[in-house]
């Protein structure tokens, strides 16, 4: 149980182009949403939380106007990555948490190449 | 000082050998303790969750948690090489809502050699 699906796994594009990712729990419902962002040999670095119908909080330094977070249902949560550029290019891990006493759950991340 | 501290490594250690991996954290708040296991280009995959102090155990790895020393750590016996991997520690003040946020450590590269 307990299974986070992230989609796509790897996305190509040219730069000013705009990126969806989707984080989507299968076999339960998720309160919160985390999304962070990893570097090459990094640790994860959140970027914002969501609750499902409400604005996520963004963690300092993070654009909200860049990295638009969208969680509409209480399995699905979208990052969209606007106008992206080669800097944006990244490792995107999404997570999801029930709620209460249990351990939040990751997807597979996205691997975001910006040419 | 960083809220949550932990050896990149790399550690390389050979086949069935006994690997102990700690993490010493600064936040006496924290309440919740994971280890995640996270292999090259994966998302994070739970291994072990606690809450507060004392030991679990699962199959060949074991959690421990020492709130008063703020020390966490992970064995696994009889490692394997597909346990070759990087392993994060993460840990949360409550359980709930935007609260319920991790702070990771930097993560510790195991290899486990043939």
């Amino acid at each position: 149980g307990a299974v986070v699906s992230q989609h796509p796994s790897r996305v190509i594009c040219k730069s000013g182009t705009s990126v969806k990712i989707e984080c989507r729990s299968l076999d339960f419902q998720a309160t919160t949403m985390f999304w962070y962002r990893q570097f090459p040999k990094k640790s994860l670095m959140l970027m914002a939380t969501s609750n499902e119908g409400s604005k996520a909080t963004y963690e300092q330094g993070v654009e909200k106007d860049k990295f638009l977070i969208n969680h509409a249902s209480l399995t699905l949560s979208t990052l969209t990555v606007t106008s992206a550029h080669p800097e944006d290019s990244s490792f995107y891990i999404c997570s999801a948490h029930m709620g209460g006493d249990q351990p939040q759950h990751f997807g597979d991340g996205t691997r975001l190449s910006i040419l | 000082q960083k809220e949550v501290e932990q050896d990149p490594g790399p550690l390389s250690v050979p086949e069935g050998a006994i690997v102990s991996l700690n993490c010493t954290y600064s936040n006496s708040a924290f309440q919740y303790f994971m280890w995640y296991r996270q292999y090259s280009r994966k998302g994070p995959e739970l291994l072990m969750y606690t809450y507060s102090s004392g030991n679990k155990e699962d199959g060949r790895f074991t959690a421990q948690v020492d709130k008063s020393s703020k020390y966490i750590s992970l064995f696994i016996r009889d490692s394997q090489p597909s346990d070759s991997a990087t392993y994060l520690c993460a840990m949360s003040v409550t359980g709930t809502g935007t609260a319920s946020k991790l702070t990771f450590g930097t993560g510790t590269r195991l290899q486990v050699t043939l």
